[in-house]
């Protein structure tokens, strides 16, 4: 199975700056079937980007996904006090679906 | 809009049985594939298995053994057994389901487009 690693386990950052969260796959990822969730605490993940780029509806704009291959990246270009949450990773190429550990993006 | 709600899991000892069920609220099975994925106190998500309406299933490999799932379309709901369990399977389950199609699914394993709420499994002797 693809083993996803997430970078960094914790990301401390204020209001206003900007995110970037990788997401590294162990083998190629392919069509770019790449996913990333939004979890909050004691919340089931939201869908926020899909096809490694794609938003989901009603996400913001400031949000937005990109890579290929192994490598993918989740921008978020200015934070919101909302933004504040987990973010998964989650590859859906190959069966089983997997996701990554983790990122936390927590104020600074 | 789709939406889930889930019940079931607790408390549990070692060796016994995790049940639990989801229910599918404004939209039928057919057109989904229904999923279970878990999350460890503190840890990631790890996907368990998934049905679809005609209740041809997948599971992931590791946990075959173990998991039965199945789904009931008189009442719009699916479910999942989880058999032998142990401190190991401790964590939140949640179900998910997975809109078919080329958009949100590759041929081999689909993303997970609306989740439940999430039920606590506790397992301690």
């Amino acid at each position: 199975e693809i083993v996803l690693t997430q970078s960094p386990g914790t990301l401390s950052l204020s209001p206003g700056e900007r995110a970037t969260l990788s997401c590294r796959a162990s083998q190629r990822v392919s069509g770019s079937y790449l996913a990333w969730y939004q979890q909050k605490p004691g919340q089931a993940p939201r869908l926020l980007i899909y096809g490694a780029y794609r938003r989901a509806t009603g996400v913001p704009d400031r949000f937005s996904g990109s890579g290929s291959g192994t490598d993918f990246t989740l921008t978020i270009s200015r934070l919101e006090p909302e933004d504040f949450a987990v973010y998964h990773c989650q590859q859906y190429g190959s069966s089983p679906a997997t996701f990554g550990g983790g990122t936390k993006v927590e104020i600074k | 809009q789709v939406q889930l709600q889930q019940w079931g899991a607790g408390l549990l000892r070692p060796s016994e049985t995790l049940s639990l069920t989801c229910a599918v609220y404004g939209g039928s099975l057919s057109g989904y594939y229904w999923s279970w994925i878990r999350q460890p106190p503190g840890k990631g998500l790890e996907w368990i298995g998934e049905i679809s309406h005609s209740g041809s299933t997948n599971y992931k490999p590791s946990l075959k053994s173990r998991v039965i799932m199945s789904v009931d379309p008189s009442k719009n709901q699916f479910s999942l057994k989880l058999t032998s369990v142990t401190a190991a399977d401790t964590a939140v389950y949640y179900c998910a389901g997975s809109t078919a199609g080329r958009v949100y699914c590759s041929s081999s394993s689909c993303l997970f487009d609306f989740w439940g709420q999430g039920a606590l499994a506790t397992v301690s002797s």
